[in-house]
């Protein structure tokens, strides 16, 4: 039974650049969240997709987008990228039939260095 | 928002010995996750313990989910313990976006 996934594991941009991260769930998940944790602190929400649409946003701007694709698994995007983004970026994915009793899984992050 | 608290923010500990790291939280939830991370950056679960108590060889953990609280114990600690322990709330069942705290650096010395 695989796990979460996310690709690539490292990146370097420049400020101003474009980025797209990329999430596949845990089998049988159909709900996947992302998350951005700076150095020295918890994870933060960005937001939260199911059934292709984004359902919950935490405080980030619009620069930070979103996807889900039929197969469940999850693309985020961050447009004029600024220093303040380099952070490692997380995607957990939980199933929404299991309301309570079932817990969010994360996947190994992206690294993203912006120079 | 939702506000978590960890402490002690730092923790070190010789092999072998016991611990326990708090989590106070400010309202209700019904999601309430303990994770590790390894020096990888991996998020892995420990415990969803929105209240009860749980035990999973050397850790255990309570929530007091009516005094917004959650203790995790790691008892016989060793050096493998080491890394970040997260405590993460929800208010809204397993989907619910998590709020995390800032995390509990626990050095565990041979």
């Amino acid at each position: 039974d695989a796990g979460v996934t996310q690709s690539p594991t490292h990146l370097i941009k420049t400020r101003g650049q474009q980025v797209t991260l990329r999430c596949s769930p845990k089998s049988g998940h159909d709900t996947v969240s992302w998350y951005q944790q700076a150095l020295g602190q918890g994870p933060q929400f960005i937001f939260q997709y199911y059934e292709e649409e984004e359902r919950q946003r935490g405080n980030f701007p619009d620069r930070f987008s979103g996807h889900q694709f039929p197969n469940y698994s999850s693309e985020l995007n961050v447009n004029a990228l600024l220093l303040g983004d380099s952070a490692l970026y997380l995607c957990a994915s939980s199933a929404s039939r299991d309301a309570f009793g079932e817990t969010q899984y994360f996947g190994p992050g992206t690294r993203l260095l912006v120079l | 928002g939702i506000q978590v608290e960890q402490s002690p923010p730092d923790l070190i500990l010789q092999e072998g010995a016991n611990s326990t790291l708090r989590c106070n939280f400010s309202d209700s939830v019904n999601n309430l996750q303990w994770f590790h991370q390894n020096p990888w950056g991996q998020l892995i679960n420990l415990f969803y313990i929105p209240s009860g108590t749980k035990q999973n060889g050397r850790l255990s953990a309570t929530t007091v989910a009516t005094e917004r609280y959650s203790l995790l114990y790691i008892s016989s600690s060793q050096t493998t313990d080491s890394g970040v322990y997260f405590c993460a709330v929800g208010r809204a069942g397993a989907n619910s976006k998590l709020t995390f705290g800032k995390g509990i650096t626990l050095s565990v010395r041979p």
